[in-house]
């Protein structure tokens, strides 16, 4: 068990709404980071998370944001919800070394989100 | 343009057999490799690793080997065993320096593999 969290699992949501997906990083680890996987694709980097400031974004537009919350938990949220957005939304969680790098990431098991 | 290609949708092997997974990335600058492994409902669960470095980095019955003059690795599986049954992916990062991001994973599309008992 990796102790990575993430609620709910599943989702389904109306085109132009707004979702909050949560994750709870495994204990110890400072870094988060989101990933949405399409059907049939690897997993595509949103962004990532480090003490509670984003370092570093992959290519989504910025109605994708997200937050990291002093315990290292994260929410990602997605506005004005697109029937492209259907996917699994993967967190994964690290610790970066002062020293540079980080450990492997632990993933969590994903929410599955349906756009409507 | 896909940065990290993993070129066989599916692999299906015998059990006791080896199982070869290739993957072939397009950028120099990648200088760590890993594999995940992902079962159907669940994230993917990290398996083995190597850096640039290194050539062949062995764990049990996981092996991956780096050939970086051919920006090609590949995980060998030693003997195939039916509940390897997954879908497999190669991801790379950038390993750099204090602050930055190790955890921007590049990953490829995956490869399914089928050990057959």
């Amino acid at each position: 068990e990796t102790g990575v969290t993430q609620s709910p699992t599943h989702l389904i949501k109306t085109r132009g709404q707004q979702v909050t997906l949560r994750c709870s990083s495994q204990s110890g680890h400072n870094t988060v980071s989101w990933y949405q996987q399409a059907l049939g694709q690897g997993p595509q980097f949103i962004f990532q998370y480090y003490r509670e400031e984003e370092n570093g974004r992959g290519n989504f537009p910025p109605r994708f944001s997200g937050l990291q919350f002093p315990n290292y938990s994260s929410e990602l949220n997605v506005n004005a919800l697109e029937l492209d957005d259907s996917a699994l939304y993967l967190c994964a969680s690290s610790l970066a070394a002062r020293t540079g790098g980080n450990t492997e990431a632990f993933f969590g098991q994903g929410t599955r989100l349906t756009v409507v | 343009d896909q940065q990290v290609k993993q070129n066989s949708p599916s692999l299906s092997v015998q059990e006791g057999r080896i199982s070869i997974l290739n993957c072939d990335y397009t950028n120099s600058m990648f200088d760590y490799f890993l594999w995940y492994k992902k079962y159907p409902a669940e994230g993917p669960t990290f398996l083995i690793s190597i850096s640039s470095i290194k050539d062949k980095n062995e764990d049990g019955r996981f092996t991956v080997f780096l050939n970086k003059s051919a920006k090609h690795l590949s995980l060998h599986i030693v003997p195939s065993q039916p509940g390897d049954s997954a879908v497999y992916f190669c991801a790379a990062s950038v390993y750099w320096n204090y602050g930055g991001s190790q955890g921007n994973l590049i990953f490829g599309k995956g490869t399914k593999l089928s050990v057959k008992p």
